[in-house]
């Protein structure tokens, strides 16, 4: 049981490049989340997933988009990377809510350099 | 828009002192409310959560935080902390039925031998 899994760990592109970053999970879960976590602003919200087939905008969608086409993998995409989009970007995963509480489950991160 | 604070964004301590780590939110209606921990180069795990029921609330490694609804609080304590909670933690609030989490800044914690 991996639990929530992200590739690559690391990139470097350079401005205007694009990549996807994968995330996987294995525990079953309906709800998948990107967050991208800077210096001294915590966790914010990019996109998120209540369910396969469906996505919904966090607190910063700008500049990228995403897909949840199985329910076990969410990616995210950049289209034409920005040096402000130089981040660590964190997926997670949590169960459809109930006795749960909706805890998220996080991936190990991705560290994205953007030159 | 509703919001967490941490007010405390760096702690340093020594080995043996007692933490105390703040976390207020706003919003009037009902919440749940998580404390997580990211070790140096790790992801984020939970510490301890309030979902219901009692507002004292006791998690791993000797943790526990108290949600105070009158004062919009759920402080993060431990009584005596050791090198190895070095690490920065985060309050996070989910607003009832939906379906997103909001974290506060984190907290930096630095404990010395």
């Amino acid at each position: 049981n991996a639990g929530v899994t992200q590739t690559p760990k690391f990139r470097v592109l350079k401005t205007g490049q694009s990549m996807t970053l994968l995330c996987a999970q294995d525990m079953n879960h309906e709800y998948m989340y990107w967050y991208r976590q800077d210096p001294g602003m915590g966790l914010r919200l990019i996109h998120y997933s209540v369910g396969e087939g469906t996505t919904a905008k966090g607190e910063v969608p700008d500049g990228y988009n995403v897909s949840r086409l199985k329910k076990q993998n969410f990616l995210l995409g950049l289209e034409s990377a920005a040096p402000s989009q130089t981040s660590v970007y964190f997926c997670a995963s949590s169960p459809q809510d109930g006795l749960a509480g909706h805890e998220q489950y996080f991936g190990p991160g991705t560290r994205l350099t953007v030159t | 828009a509703q919001s967490v604070s941490q007010h405390n964004h760096h702690v340093i301590l020594s080995e043996a002192a007692s933490l105390e780590l703040g976390c207020n939110y706003s919003y009037g209606g009902t919440v749940n409310l998580f404390w997580y921990v990211q070790y140096p180069g790790q992801h984020l795990q939970l510490l301890l959560k309030y979902f219901s029921g009692d507002p004292l609330v006791k998690g791993i490694k000797g943790f526990e935080a108290e949600f105070i609804k009158s004062k919009f609080s759920f402080n993060l304590r431990k009584p005596s902390v050791q090198w190895s909670d070095t690490a920065e933690y985060f309050c996070a609030v989910r607003i009832y039925n939906t379906d997103k989490l909001i974290f506060g800044t984190g907290t930096r914690l630095q404990v010395f031998p």
